[in-house]
């Protein structure tokens, strides 16, 4: 089955930096990669998606990235703010079983010092 | 409703008791997914229902569990003999709205924290 690693597992930045985290996934049929955030107490929510067919993706202060051959993918956060502080799950959809199967990373806690 | 909702929302048992949580998706929503999450990690899929029919189970630890959605609606998820490792969040999510198929956002519920003693 699908086995995706997060990295870093906690990441602290400055108010206004940038934040990147990175993921990797073992099926290379894999087409869906979701990025959710999760505040402390709250459910997961989706922040922003890409599919195999493009490299990257934007939405405001977010993008994602996509390395097919590398099997690798990205969240960039720019210009971080305080209320971006929470823990940041990637995923990857398994070339099994139903197309939505989502195999989650370990999370990522990102704290933005103010 | 407006959105996914789980009962109970907390649920303390004793090892070896029967337990049942229950979800209520959004409406429309042809998927409901069944995951489960321990502290610190992420979602762990467990089963999934498109409609009334149970399409993958494979994420089931044991026999213990099972899940139905007999309508196609409100789904429950049954552990039987609780043992102490079945503690954890248990979160419900549906997606594909019938007007907008494999969407694939999935909408989560609060979740339903088991506590086995």
């Amino acid at each position: 089955g699908e086995n995706v690693e997060q990295h870093p597992s906690t990441l602290s930045v400055q108010e206004g930096d940038s934040a990147v985290i990175k993921c990797t996934y073992s099926d290379s049929a894999s087409n869906y990669f979701p990025w959710y955030k999760q505040e402390l107490g709250k459910r997961p929510q989706l922040i922003i998606d890409i599919r195999s067919n493009v490299g990257e993706k934007k939405d405001q202060r977010i993008a994602v990235t996509l390395n097919k051959t590398a099997k690798h993918f990205s969240l960039h956060i720019t210009e971080t703010q305080p209320e971006d502080s929470a823990v940041y799950f990637c995923a990857a959809s398994g070339s099994t079983g139903s197309a939505r199967q989502l195999t989650f990373g370990s999370g990522t806690q990102l704290t933005v010092l103010p | 409703g407006a959105g996914v909702s789980q009962s109970p929302r907390y649920k303390v048992t004793k090892r070896g008791q029967d337990v049942a949580l229950r979800c209520d998706p959004i409406s429309g929503h042809v998927s409901l997914y069944w995951y489960r999450q321990a502290l610190g990690q992420g979602p762990e899929f467990l089963t999934y229902f498109n409609y009334e029919a149970q399409q993958d189970k494979s994420g089931l630890p044991n026999d213990r569990f099972s899940a139905e959605r007999p309508e196609g609606s409100i789904s429950t998820l049954t552990i039987q003999r609780t043992e102490q490792r079945d503690s954890a969040m248990y979160r419900c999510a549906s997606s594909s709205p019938l007007e907008r198929p494999n969407t694939g956002e999935l909408f989560f519920g609060e979740g339903s924290r088991l506590t086995v003693l």
